[in-house]
């Protein structure tokens, strides 16, 4: 089945101390969303690729940055995890800019 | 001002009876609303979207949309305890930016 998947499921780190998170899709889509939720929050947008093209949100802090080698894979670093940056982190992808969004598992960052 | 905004709830129904979830929206250039369905440290998945005027139905749920009030919901007839979950409004603006409304909580009673 084609789907979008997240690694790890859940992610433990030390203050200050850099973490990657990844996600793949099978589903061949050219956009690729990275989203930042806080416990009884809404999905908060980072950042998303549309092809190679980075888009990066106003308000998205420095300390997070992404990469995308390949149309299947995308990264999301944290280059110094504050206790702030716990969240599920959730990986999402779309046809273009189609408005329906796929997403996958998440991934839980915990900051000690 | 939120470009989507839902009522957080807790909003509890018995079982087999209807739960109403609402959502207003800010963009009027918005054509098209996603209801999400999250259990509890899971990831949204799509149950519905609506991108006309009226009601849109699937099963046991019904999507309404009123581009004039700006305003979208989402009826769960013969709501089951399984159906107990957060549930988020969506919407991409003008810019095809989504935005998330910051959910409603429901539960079902059995």
């Amino acid at each position: 089945d084609a789907m979008v998947i997240q690694n790890p499921r859940y992610q433990v780190t030390q203050f200050g101390k850099p973490v990657t998170l990844s996600c793949s899709q099978t589903l061949n889509h050219n956009v690729m969303y990275w989203y930042q939720q806080k416990s009884s929050q809404a999905p908060k947008l980072l950042f998303h690729y549309y092809d190679k093209d980075f888009n990066n949100e106003a308000d998205t802090p420095d300390n997070f940055q992404s990469r995308r080698p390949n149309t299947s894979f995308c990264f999301l670093d944290i280059r110094s995890p504050g206790l702030g940056d716990a969240a599920m982190y959730l990986c999402a992808t779309s046809r273009d800019h189609g408005p329906e969004q796929f997403f996958g598992p998440g991934t839980r960052l915990t900051v000690l | 001002q939120k470009e989507v905004e839902q009522n957080s709830g807790p909003l509890s129904v018995p079982e087999g009876a209807i739960a109403s979830l609402n959502c207003t929206y800010s963009d009027r250039g918005s054509q098209s609303f996603f209801w999400y369905r999250q259990y509890s440290g899971k990831s949204p998945e799509l149950i519905m979207f609506i991108y006309s005027n009226g009601d849109k139905e699937d099963g046991r749920f019904t999507a309404q949309l009123n581009k004039a009030s700006q305003y979208v919901s989402l009826l769960i007839r013969d709501s089951q305890p399984s159906d107990s979950a957060t549930y988020l409004c969506a919407a991409p603006n003008t810019g095809n930016q989504f935005y998330f409304g910051t959910g409603t909580s429901l539960t079902v009673i059995p």
